[in-house]
């Protein structure tokens, strides 16, 4: 199985609600990234927390590590319809050059009125 | 916009037929990337160039030919495809080791 998978595979909800999203990973990393996709289109990055950092925040989103169970959670407060997307986690490993990023099969949200 | 520019958007082709893709980027980026984007399957890394060397080739099979001229530019020459080889074909770049991806918005590739 893949380096990161996203749980779980497609969510629900009605605006204003929150949506959380998780990623479990199996080996060490350098960092963890999220990424949002529209239907078709290129990934967009959102957000990106170190191995040593335990929570960041940006905007609406707050992203948690918990490096021990090897899992990263994705929170959208006050969600709106305009957050319908795929929503994708990716590790990184220490390669020393480029980054070798390995991306789960993501998370689908549907956001309606 | 990301700063990262790929043509064409869509692409048909047929088994015999050999077509380029291309992605620039003006980002003065060293790392460029091409991935795999196939329905219900994670993205695939194929192809990593650093500073227009390349150092990944992910068992990727030779009917894709990937080539970088520049740190700005990045083809991936195809040949020969099978029907399964479609997919969207993303191009992505990044300053460098673990930094964040800027993504272009893909070719969607059919193949028929």
């Amino acid at each position: 199985s893949q380096q990161g998978e996203e749980d779980p595979q497609a969510l629900s909800i009605q605006e204003g609600e929150n949506a959380t999203m998780n990623c479990s990973y199996k080996t060490s990393i350098n960092n963890l990234q999220w990424y949002r996709q529209n239907s078709g289109r290129g990934l967009v990055h959102l957000i990106l927390i170190r191995s040593n950092e335990r929570e960041k925040h940006s905007g609406r989103l707050r992203v948690t590590l918990d490096t021990s169970k090897k899992s990263s959670s994705l929170l959208i407060t006050a969600s709106r319809a305009a957050d319908t997307a795929s929503y994708f986690c990716a590790t990184a490993i220490n390669t020393g050059t480029a980054s070798k990023l390995t991306f789960g099969t993501g998370t689908r949200l549907q956001v309606t009125l | 916009e990301t700063g990262v520019t790929q043509t064409p958007r869509h692409l048909v082709m047929g088994m015999t037929n050999k077509k380029s893709l291309k992605c620039e980027q003006h980002l003065g980026h060293n790392a460029m990337y091409w991935y795999k984007q196939s329905a219900k399957k994670p993205l695939e890394l194929m192809f990593v160039y650093n500073f227009k060397e390349q150092t990944e080739n992910n068992s990727v099979p030779s009917r894709f030919s990937p080539e970088c001229p520049n740190s700005s530019h990045l083809f991936l020459h195809l040949h020969t495809l099978q029907p399964e080889d479609s997919a969207l074909y993303l191009c992505a770049s990044n300053p460098g080791a673990n930094e964040k991806l800027f993504f272009g918005s893909g070719t969607q590739l059919s193949v028929l």
